[in-house]
């Protein structure tokens, strides 16, 4: 089983809905963190959380939400979905010995028509 | 974090070393560089990371030049399947600021 889980994998849904993308992890990490990816401009920051308390906004955090439930869970909303949210999310976690080393989840593709 | 600049995309052929270079001209002393792989729409895979000194693993080495403004990363013997979108990332361990920005990357393709 994968160390960093993201669901689910695809979703598609329509323009004001509201989604949830989910993320658990097993590996005992205090960091995690939301990831974006749209073609041709890499990988953009969304929140990241250093604990359970802790929730921080990256480069792109308008219209989207997070919530640490646990350590092992970091949840990334949207609470009225459009067009432009279409993309490639990622969760990612680190520890806190070297922080810069980012375990990923396999990704969420999500398509808002 | 200090920003980073790399060449878009870069060919090798495959069994020769591909080298990668990133430019982090701005680094700071307490910042380290830390390269990652993305092969087609999977997480990035973290490779290698280090300070001032040369580093080497399993995958791959890494150098970095004495004034640490730039340094490469080398693929020793690719394979076709080290084709992915290469990252140079420089960060700050702890800390608020510990945010790890990704730019784009270089697209490496490996050719038969």
């Amino acid at each position: 089983d994968a160390d960093v889980t993201q669901t689910p994998r695809n979703r598609i849904t329509k323009t004001g809905k509201r989604i949830m993308l989910e993320c658990s992890q097993t590996k005992g990490h205090d960091r995690m963190y939301w990831y974006r990816q749209d073609p041709g401009l890499g990988l953009r920051l969304i929140y990241y959380s250093f604990d359970v308390k802790d929730i921080n906004k990256g480069e792109i955090s308008d219209g989207y939400s997070v919530s640490r439930q646990a350590q092992a869970k970091f949840s990334l909303s949207l609470e009225s979905a459009i067009p432009n949210q279409t993309a490639l999310y990622f969760c990612a976690t680190a520890g806190t010995k070297n922080t810069g080393e980012l375990f990923f989840g396999e990704g969420s593709r999500l398509t808002v028509l | 974090d200090a920003k980073t600049t790399q060449p878009p995309s870069m060919d090798c052929a495959e069994g020769r070393a591909a080298n990668l270079p990133c430019n982090h001209s701005t680094i700071s002393g307490n910042e380290y560089v830390y390269w990652y792989r993305q092969i087609h729409s999977q997480g990035p895979q973290y490779i290698i990371h280090g300070l001032k000194n040369n580093e080497t693993n399993e995958m791959a080495s890494l150098i970095i030049t004495e004034d640490r403004k730039s340094s490469t990363l080398i693929l020793p013997h690719a394979t076709l399947r080290d084709t992915a979108v290469y990252y140079c990332i420089v960060i700050h361990y702890g800390g608020a600021t510990n945010k790890l920005i990704f730019g784009t990357g270089t697209l490496l393709a490996v050719q038969p």
